[in-house]
């Protein structure tokens, strides 16, 4: 079974600064995707970003980006230029390519940006 | 932008009763799944459908619950004699293929309090 762990309970930044949230994984299997997802108060669930792990270059979106270190089974996401807006929980999830769809999600980490 | 509209947002009812919660998903979408949040913990898979079947389920959906696609747009969770430890954010998702590269689209939730 896949697990998916978030280090970082909490996590706080000051704005227009840098921050980088952890996520590590553990999979046996070779094709695989992985996300993050951003869970503001409104408790809606929005993805951030999404890597391949066939693709070995890391993805891009905007002030978003992640460092996939498959080797490792790491999967870090940086946010650059911190906003207030950027202040929620962030879930880290999994998902295989041979199950139906399932999405295994770590603990979050929730992020503070201060002003 | 197509969205996955989860009705009501915020659904209280008695504990022993029994609740349906309401999915529409984006309308070319052929994959549904149901996930849990827990207050505070992690986002949990629940069932995963496609073409009128169920194609997963976690421990957690026991025969208490159930899912139904009973017309050409609506995707429904019926949990049956509510507990206290239903009480959780219900996301419902959606997905254009199984693959991850057409990514699971989530609902804003339906929160559901079981007193």
């Amino acid at each position: 079974a896949q697990t998916v762990t978030q280090s970082q309970p909490e996590m706080s930044v000051q704005e227009a600064e840098t921050v980088t949230l952890s996520c590590t994984y553990d999979t046996s299997e070779n094709n695989y995707y992985l996300f993050w997802y951003k869970q503001p108060p409104s408790r809606q669930m929005i993805l951030v970003i999404r890597q391949e792990a066939y693709k070995q270059q890391n993805a891009t979106e905007n002030r978003f980006s992640v460092n996939f270190q498959k080797a490792a089974k790491s999967f870090s996401l940086k946010i650059s230029d911190s906003q207030l807006g950027d202040t929620a929980m962030y879930f880290c999830a999994f998902m295989g390519n041979t199950n139906a769809g399932k999405s295994t999600f770590g603990d979050g980490t929730t992020l503070t940006v201060k002003p | 932008e197509p969205e996955v509209t989860q009705t009501p947002s915020h659904q209280v009812t008695q504990m022993g009763q029994e609740v349906i919660l309401r999915c529409v998903p984006i309308s070319n979408h052929l994959y549904f799944y149901w996930y849990r949040q827990i207050l505070g913990q992690k986002v949990e898979f629940l069932v995963s459908f496609y073409n009128n079947e169920i194609s997963e389920k976690s421990e957690i959906f026991d025969d208490q619950f159930s899912v139904e696609r009973p017309d050409g747009s609506n995707f429904t969770l019926k949990i049956r004699s509510t507990k206290l430890e239903d009480s959780a954010m219900y996301f419902c998702a959606s997905s254009e293929r199984q693959l991850a590269k057409n990514i699971q689209y989530f609902g804003a939730g339906t929160r559901l309090s079981v007193l």
